[in-house]
């Protein structure tokens, strides 16, 4: 069974930084494009970031370019989010999801999701 | 980036009744679509993709059909347990994007 466990969210300041893990089980992790979608609260899905399953392309929202980096370690079975420079804006809770690609258009829907990690940026 | 918007915002229904949502592209994304469900304090689970293919262990009550610009996520008979928030996302270019959500209610 796929299973998907986010870690890391907590209280931060603004200007602050913070790294997000995303453990991954039950599938070939090293085989699967993944991504981070975020939702603040009470407002519905927003995009954040997509890695391919080697690691070699990733992809950003403009609202988090040059501030967040994705990441993965395939021997670990882990995607990682560096988030730096947090603004309040930033404050949401953080899924991790499977992507799939579509190679007609090189982009991505998500079959599995995690349960999400709360990320706060207040002072 | 493409806009997608869901219409209605908010649907009130009843079990049983036949209930359909649309979600509407700023530009093409030809078929590829996604619809997702998401129950409160909950995270989102995949219900269709291209447009029409339903994922599989979902019930065939579960429909969508549409292309291009218009898209629409029909439920034949609606169930205690679909009542909840249905989001469309297009896949079609970068960066990806969410339909603002209907929340299906009593």
């Amino acid at each position: 069974e796929v299973h998907l466990l986010e870690s890391g969210g907590s209280l931060v300041q603004p200007g602050g930084s913070l790294r997000l893990s995303c453990a991954a089980t039950g599938f070939s992790f090293s085989s699967h494009a993944m991504t981070w979608v975020r939702q603040a609260s009470g407002k519905g899905l927003e995009w954040v970031s997509s890695i391919r399953n080697s690691g070699d392309k990733t992809y950003y929202a403009d609202s988090v370019k040059g501030r967040f980096t994705v990441s993965r370690d395939n021997s670990k079975n882990t995607l990682y989010l560096q988030m730096n420079s947090l603004r309040s804006e930033d404050t949401a809770v953080y899924y991790c999801a499977r992507a799939l690609v579509e190679y007609n258009s090189g982009c991505y829907h998500f079959d599995r999701w995690g349960q999400g990690t709360l990320v706060t940026v207040s002072s | 980036d493409i806009q997608m918007t869901q219409s209605p915002s908010t649907l009130s229904a009843s079990v049983g009744d036949r209930v359909t949502i649309t979600c509407r592209a700023s530009q093409s994304v030809s078929i590829w679509l996604a619809w997702y469900q998401q129950k409160p304090g909950k995270a989102p689970t995949f219900l269709i993709y291209k447009a029409s293919t339903l994922e599989s262990g979902v019930p065939s009550r579960f429909s969508g059909s549409g292309s291009g610009t218009d898209f629409t996520l029909t439920i034949s008979s609606l169930q205690p347990e679909d009542f909840a928030t249905y989001y469309c996302q297009q896949y079609n270019s970068y960066p990806l994007t969410f339909g603002g959500g209907t929340k299906v209610e009593i």
